[in-house]
């Protein structure tokens, strides 16, 4: 079946510096990616959608330019977090529409914890 | 607001006993998808409803979309200590742009 690889699964970086997320489509072509975040006691909130080759649409009160998407292939999207700052420090996931999905039409990656220190 | 509305916000049981959780669009949904997750970890698929009027079991967990496919129920029958999460509920965005968006999440808690 389709499976999302998600990288890394933890990290923990520096107040002002960068951070990528990596979710690649194994076994099959990711047109699409949605991004999600996750804080503590919450649910997963829709951060913005990447499309392969084109730019990626933001949810209202996303930050396009702190949260940095690109979709350079149909098997790789990446989320930047650029300047990162603690209350950037949260849960990302990604998902993938996919027919070929174990999770109804969907697949998702594992998820990314990050900290930002 | 957020589109799908889950209730309760949080659930405390007794271990043994039953419970359902609500979720609620205002539009009518093409799909409904539940999960199952703890924070800072991955979604557990549970399952997935497109009909209206369907209803699929899994074990002891139970989900039912109505026939206007605008709400959906999750029950759980003699819950465990295992049962506990953060449960939310998916659908795709039921208007303007393609999207899939979750529900408000139902947090869990089976007392032993």
């Amino acid at each position: 079946g389709a499976v999302v690889s998600q990288h890394p699964s933890r990290v923990i970086c520096k107040s002002g510096t960068s951070v990528k997320i990596e979710c690649r489509s194994l076994d099959f072509q990711a047109t699409t990616m949605f991004w999600y975040r996750q804080f503590p006691k919450q649910s997963l909130m829709l951060m913005a959608t990447s499309n392969e080759g084109s730019k990626a649409t933001y949810e209202q009160g996303v930050e396009k330019d702190k949260f940095l998407i690109n979709h350079a292939s149909l098997t790789l999207s990446t989320l930047t977090v650029t300047s990162a700052h603690p209350e950037d420090s949260s849960f990302y996931i990604c998902s993938a529409p996919t027919s070929q999905g174990p999770q109804g039409g969907y697949t998702f990656g594992s998820g990314t914890r990050l900290t930002v220190v | 607001s957020q589109e799908l509305e889950q209730s309760p916000q949080s659930l405390i049981v007794q271990e043994g006993k039953n419970l359902t959780i609500n979720c609620t669009s205002s539009k009518t949904l093409y799909g409904l998808y539940w999960y199952k997750q703890k924070y800072g970890e991955g979604l557990i698929f549970l399952m997935m409803l497109q009909k209206g009027g369907e209803e699929k079991s899994h074990e002891k967990i139970t989900a039912k979309l109505d026939e206007k496919k605008q709400q959906s129920s999750l029950h759980i029958t003699a819950s465990q200590p295992s049962h506990a999460g953060i449960y939310l509920c998916g659908a795709d965005k039921p208007t303007g742009t393609y999207k899939y968006i979750f529900g408000t999440g139902t947090r869990l808690k089976v007392l032993a």
